[in-house]
């Protein structure tokens, strides 16, 4: 069965430095999201991805925050200067949009630590 | 904007109990409902999805829901639970924020411990 792919499992960085999340979507979708858990909190919408171009994010968002689709597989997301509050678990997902209703699916998670 | 409420943070149960976890969403249009199941160190799985139609849906593992719009609920339930179903589940709700991307707006969570 496709599944969501994401690099790395965890990572551990000081605060400040840059930080690059890799997944590799489900081949033949078309929407591409990233999600943050923050330990004993819910799932939050960070970003959506179509067509090479956000649309549409959140507060949580920021400027810091950035996402691309360098090669036509793989969907990163960079967090230019890590801050403490970063730390979370973050999940990319993929989905077919509306052809498909809506469903996601999700990736195993990258664990980011900042120290 | 859409949001979901989760009633029960955490719900302790013993091996062939009955399950129900409260899930309610609020939101004017038509929505798409979804209740995800996350197992320990694990990502995050789809256990079962209401689109349309039957608002008693069937899910994986037993795991059924009914959509009762009027009171805009999603309850989950399980007649007889089992230790491996120790896990969170997550509600959610998707609906076409006008974006065209159908964002997911998950509750807070349940976590569920079923006791041997």
């Amino acid at each position: 069965e496709p599944e969501v792919t994401q690099t790395p499992s965890h990572q551990v960085t000081q605060m400040g430095q840059e930080v690059i999340l890799r997944c590799v979507p489900i081949s033949n979708h078309l929407y591409f999201y990233w999600y943050r858990q923050i330990l004993g909190q819910k799932v939050e919408f960070l970003v959506s991805f179509y067509n090479n171009e956000i649309s549409e994010k959140s507060e949580i968002f920021d400027d810091q925050f950035s996402v691309e689709r360098p090669d036509g597989s793989n969907f990163t997301l960079k967090i230019r200067s890590t801050k403490l509050e970063d730390s979370a678990m973050y999940f990319c997902a993929s989905g077919d949009g509306p052809t498909n209703t809506g469903e996601l699916f999700f990736g195993e998670g990258s664990r980011l630590t900042v120290l | 904007a859409q949001s979901v409420s989760q009633h029960n943070h955490h719900v302790i149960l013993s091996e062939a109990a009955s399950l129900e976890l409260g899930c309610n969403y609020s939101y004017g249009g038509t929505v798409n409902l979804f209740w995800y199941v996350q197992y320990p160190g694990q990502h995050l799985q789809l256990l079962l999805k209401y689109f349309s139609g039957d608002p008693l849906v069937k899910g994986i593992k037993g795991f059924e829901a009914e959509f009762i719009k009027s009171k805009f609920s999603f309850n989950l339930r399980k007649p007889s639970v089992q230790w491996s179903d120790t896990a969170e589940y997550f509600c959610a709700v998707n609906a076409d924020s006008g974006a065209g991307s159908y964002q997911l707006t998950f509750g807070k969570g349940t976590k569920l411990s079923v006791i041997p």
